[in-house]
């Protein structure tokens, strides 16, 4: 059964730390992997999107990156900011099967001043 | 440009009653999905339609759930009857439906159902 496994599962910063949520996968066959920012609240809004090939995406302050051989990807936030406390969900598209897509259950990252 | 809309945002129902949600994908969208989400996880996908056809239903409790399309725009889900374990929030998302692998799915905001 394929699965996306993230970590920790809750995680409290202080404001203008770095930080780095983990997401493990066992999905087959590979398509992609995204990461997703949902505000409490709202719904869930795309990140980054990372194929087999790339291993680095970056998109402002939000780095993601891809070790499709380990099925690791990791989503490093720098300089952390008040608006950057949400849920971060990890989400595993399959290359076949109409690239079905596996959610994680997220990481809930909470800034503090 | 309207992103994904969804009505009501909040519902709270008796559990054995019916309930409706609304979606209205972003103009263009092929693709159309509703999602359960439960407090603390991510979401579950329900249904999957391309235009007007339901083409991945296999997670949809098809005992109390149902969802339409028509015309390929507006969806509808609806649940009767509704059971305490149905409180969740369901979202409804879409994208172009050009490459079903790497489409952007757009989410709404969502329908939070609380069910006593």
């Amino acid at each position: 059964k394929n699965q996306v496994e993230q970590s920790p599962q809750s995680l409290i910063i202080l404001e203008g730390k770095n930080c780095t949520l983990q997401c493990n996968y066992t999905v087959s066959p590979f398509s992609n992997l995204r990461w997703y920012k949902q505000d409490t609240g709202r719904g869930p809004v795309s990140l980054t999107i990372m194929t087999f090939s790339e291993n680095t995406k970056s998109n402002g302050r939000y780095t993601a990156t891809l070790d499709a051989d380990t099925k690791q990807s990791s989503l490093h936030i720098t300089a952390s900011q008040l608006s950057d406390s949400a849920s971060y969900i990890c989400v595993v598209s399959e290359l076949t099967n109409a690239g079905k897509s596996t959610f994680g259950d997220g990481t809930t990252l909470t800034v503090k001043p | 440009e309207a992103g994904v809309v969804q009505s009501p945002r909040y519902k709270i129902i008796e559990k054995k009653q019916p309930v409706a949600f609304w979606c209205n994908p972003i103009s263009g969208h092929n693709t159309l999905y509703w999602y359960r989400q439960n407090l603390g996880q991510g979401p579950e996908l329900l249904i999957r339609y391309e235009n007007e056809e339901a083409v991945d239903d296999s997670q949809l409790p098809k005992d109390r759930f149902s969802a339409e399309r028509l015309k390929g725009v507006d969806s509808t889900l609806k649940i009767q009857p509704a059971e305490l374990g149905d409180s969740a929030v369901y979202l409804c998302a879409s994208s172009l439906g050009l490459a079903a692998s790497t489409d952007t799915q757009y989410f709404g905001p969502g329908t939070r159902l609380t069910v006593l």
